[in-house]
């Protein structure tokens, strides 16, 4: 069975500095997606990012970039220029590409603070 | 576009009482599910849908039972509450399973339930 690990359960980084959240996953599939949700005080889960992993180039959204290991099976999450709107909980998921369920398969959590 | 629509936002049962969290999306996704957040656990499938007049088990169905008689909407009921099942409950929905293409899911703004 997949399963996803994130080890941080907080984290902080000051305003405008950059700071990385990890996360491992174990699989024996080859034909997977990995993304990253944000979950802020309001409850609401975004997708930050999304990663193929038939893909070796890293995947980029403004700020945000994550570090793709395929062999060393991790997916760390850069956040560039902090802000204090990143503040938030963030999820690693990990979702098969050929599982019947669709089931996403999330770590437990990264709290981030962003000090002013 | 409202994207995933949940109700309501917050609801309070006692022990043995039976309720619908409704869902509903207007994007016409053929996958619909729904999860349960819980401290330190991320976020885990209680049950799925992949179409219309299709649903089944996820990895915590226990206590609970759904239908998807329309595309639009996913319905997930509480048959008798118990307080394991206080938690955060989110319906979410993608094009497909998560094959061809990693189809992200998008989510709703969750339900908080408390049972006492």
């Amino acid at each position: 069975a997949q399963t996803v690990t994130q080890s941080q359960p907080e984290m902080s980084v000051q305003e405008a500095e950059t700071v990385t959240l990890s996360c491992t996953y174990d699989t024996s599939e080859s034909d997977y997606y990995l993304f990253w949700y944000k979950q802020p005080p309001s409850r609401q889960m975004i997708l930050v990012i999304r990663q193929e992993a038939y893909k070796q180039q890293n995947a980029t959204e403004n700020r945000f970039s994550v570090n793709f290991q395929k062999a060393a099976k991790s997916f760390s999450l850069k956040i560039s220029d902090s802000q204090l709107g990143d503040a938030a909980m963030y999820f690693c998921a990990y979702r098969s590409g050929s599982s019947n369920t669709g089931k996403l398969i999330f770590g437990q959590g990264t709290t981030l603070q962003v000090k002013p | 576009n409202a994207g995933v629509t949940q109700t309501p936002k917050f609801q309070v049962l006692k022990t043995g009482q039976s309720m619908t969290l409704q869902c509903a999306q207007d994007m016409n996704h053929e996958y619909m599910s729904w999860y349960r957040q819980d401290p330190g656990m991320g976020l885990r499938l209680i049950h799925y849908s992949v179409g219309a007049g299709i649903t089944d088990q996820g990895e915590v169905p226990n206590g609970y039972n759904v239908s998807r008689s329309t595309t639009e909407d996913f319905p997930l009921r509480l048959l008798s509450a118990a307080p394991s099942q206080t938690s955060v409950y989110f319906c979410a929905s993608s094009y497909t399973r998560g094959g061809t293409g990693g189809s992200p899911l998008h989510f709703g703004n969750g339900t908080r339930l408390t049972v006492t």
